[in-house]
This record gives structure tokens, sequence and C-alpha cells, in this order.
């Protein structure tokens, strides 16, 4: 069974810094894109990134570029997502999510319950 | 970028018909060379998270039921739900992934009439 949990959310100030985590297991954690995808409080989906399944390749949405990193590591069967220069916008669940493959131009076919990340002061 | 164009933004449907959710996209999302629509649908319901429907346009994910069905090519495309249950309440959501970055339509909320 694929399970994906998200961890680091919470509380932070306007300009600070937060890392997300999310331990995946259930699969073949090496063999598969990751992305991060947000929602804000009772809006839709955002798509923020994708990793390709080595870490080679990476993709931003313009509104987080610059200031969020995602990473891997293949021998934890970990994903992350460094999120510098918070903004009140950033605020949202995210969801860490597993691509049904290995190439990053693909579905999403699993998603983590998501974490709250809330800038505020 | 993408813009993916969902209507309605809401729906209500009687158990038991047809609901049809729309999605238009401001460019193709057929790959040629492949002759695939990178284009998948997902439901998410209050309090959880999306859960995947539809690949490829049409390919239904394993488990889901087949009163649920995708179609489409090129821009514009299609989910419909055949004798709608109560469990189908939910928001829609379509999604593109043929060019980062990637994007998703604004949802379209489905309740029964």
């Amino acid at each position: 069974e694929v399970r994906l949990l998200e961890s680091g959310g919470g509380l932070v100030q306007p300009g600070g810094s937060l890392r997300l985590s999310c331990a995946a297991s259930g699969f073949t954690f090496s063999t598969y894109a990751m992305s991060w995808v947000r929602q804000a409080p009772g809006k839709g989906l955002e798509w923020v990134s994708v990793i390709s399944d080595s870490g080679g390749s990476t993709y931003y949405a313009d509104s987080v570029k610059g200031r969020f990193t995602i990473s891997r590591d293949n021998s934890k069967n970990m994903l992350y997502l460094q999120m510098n220069s918070l903004r009140a916008e950033d605020t949202a669940v995210y969801y860490c999510a597993k691509d049904g493959c290995s190439s990053t131009r693909c579905y999403i076919n699993y998603w983590g319950q998501g974490t709250l990340v809330t800038v505020s002061s | 970028d993408i813009v993916m164009t969902q209507s309605p933004d809401s729906l209500a449907v009687s158990l038991g018909e047809r609901a049809t959710i729309n999605c238009k996209s401001s460019q193709s999302v057929l790959y040629s060379s492949n002759n695939k629509n990178y284009l998948a649908w997902y439901q998410q319901k209050p309090g959880q998270p999306p859960k995947l429907l539809i690949y490829w346009a049409s390919t239904r994910e394993s488990g889901v039921p087949d009163r649920f069905s995708g179609s489409g090519s090129g821009t514009d495309f299609t989910l419909t739900i055949i004798s709608l249950q109560a469990e189908d309440v939910a928001v829609y959501y379509c999604h593109q992934y043929y060019s980062t970055p990637y994007t998703f339509g604004q949802g379209t909320k489905l309740e029964i009439k």
C-alpha cells in the first residue's frame, strides 16, 4: 500500500523559512517522480513543483520559483520542500504526491493527507 | 502557461442521472509523437486529498467505478458520471501535465439535486 506522510508544517512569520518532509513507503521510491501540490483554505489545487526519479530534473510554479527548492533522498525514501521568503499567499495545505511515471511529465496517482503551512505575523 | 477552464463551476444532478463536467485548455495537451493527451481528472471530497479518477484523458484508474469516464482530445475534455450516486458528491478537477508549470482547472462542485 502506498503511503505518503508529510511533516514540517506550522505557523511561520512572513519572510521566514520552513522545510517540509514527506516519508514514502509501499512502492519503489527511486523509480517515480514526486510532486508537491498546495491548496489554500477554501480554494482549488495549485501545482508547486516536481522532481524526477533521480532528482536530476526539477520544475517549479512561477509563484515559488527562486524561493522554494524540491529535493529527494532516495536512500531514505524521503521528499523535501525547502520554503524560503515565505509570504501570506503561501498559506495552504501542502500535499506530497507520487507520480505515476519515472519521468516528470506524468499524472499524480497518490496523494498524502497534507500538512498545513500558515504564514502570518 | 496553459490555462485550464472548467465548466460549470457547480452542478446539481439528481441521483441516478448523468453529470457532465467540461474542461478546456488554452493550448493543446496532445503530444503528437505518442498520440496521448496529458490530461487527468481528480475527485476531492471534503477534508480529503484528491483522488485520481482518469489519466491520459480517458484511462480509468484501477478501482474507479466504471460509471466514471473521460473523453476528448487536444483542448476540449469531458468527465462524465453516469447514474450519479450519493458518494459522488465532491469537487472535480482537471489537470494538465503536458508542460510545466502544470496547472489545474478551478474545480467543479457536484451536488445532489
